[in-house]
């Protein structure tokens, strides 16, 4: 089993919608856990981080749930410059709290 | 403006040839990264430094070989590469690595290109 498990997509979906992004961790250890947005050809850059009581900017709701070891990130109102991929990552305990991606979740935006 | 910079951002080179790629991060973190990012992979973590000790190695490959001379200087020394290795490698850094208070926000460099021929 894969430590960070994410659906690759991609999700298409039309301007306006509501789109969910799920992803499932294996080490219940794990301490905190993130999303970052990777566009095309750039670096991963931090979207934001997932707490355990939810948390929200603007249209991204993010959300945890340990006892089901997964994390999800709610997008409204998609706009076209939200085409990305969206990373989740969780830092799984080993010696060290190691962050640790998954294979990202691609979102494309159209008109 | 970066914090984190990545030189080459693109290299190309043969599978006989020693190349370096380096990393500089200005933003007085603890802890460096290499991660290595491959087409329709997760980024895969290669090697982490905290306090210019090596914390983690993920079984990378002898032909790579990294180097960090000072806290903010990162390198990733390449030999014998096979073309599997074409890949971008990214750099980033954080500002502790250790401890579950550890944040992981990751500063990412823009990535060097790999192509092996």
């Amino acid at each position: 089993r894969k430590e960070v498990e994410q659906d690759p997509g991609p999700f298409n979906v039309p301007e306006g919608a509501t789109v969910a992004f799920n992803c499932t961790y294996s080490n219940s250890a794990s301490q905190s856990f993130f999303w970052y947005r990777q566009d095309c050809r750039k670096e991963p850059k931090l979207l934001m981080s997932v707490y355990s009581s939810g948390n929200e900017d603007g249209r991204f709701t993010a959300q945890l749930n340990r006892a089901s070891q997964y994390i999800s990130l709610l997008i409204r109102d998609s706009k076209l410059s939200d085409s990305a991929t969206y990373l989740c990552v969780v830092n799984i305990r080993g010696g060290s709290y190691i962050p640790t991606f998954g294979r990202g979740t691609s979102l494309i935006v159209h008109p | 403006e970066t914090g984190v910079t990545q030189t080459p951002r693109h290299l190309v080179m043969g599978m006989t040839n020693k190349k370096s790629l380096k990393c500089e991060q200005h933003l007085g973190h603890n802890a460096m990264y290499w991660y290595k990012q491959s087409a329709k992979k997760p980024l895969e973590l290669m090697f982490v430094y905290s306090l210019e000790e090596r914390v983690e190695n993920n079984s990378v490959p002898s032909r790579f070989s990294p180097e960090c001379p000072n806290s903010s200087h990162l390198f990733l020394h390449l030999h014998t590469l096979q073309p599997e290795d074409s890949a971008l490698y990214l750099c980033a850094s954080s500002p502790l690595v250790q401890g579950p208070a550890n944040t992981g926000e990751l500063f990412f460099g823009e990535g060097s290109r790999l192509t092996v021929l």
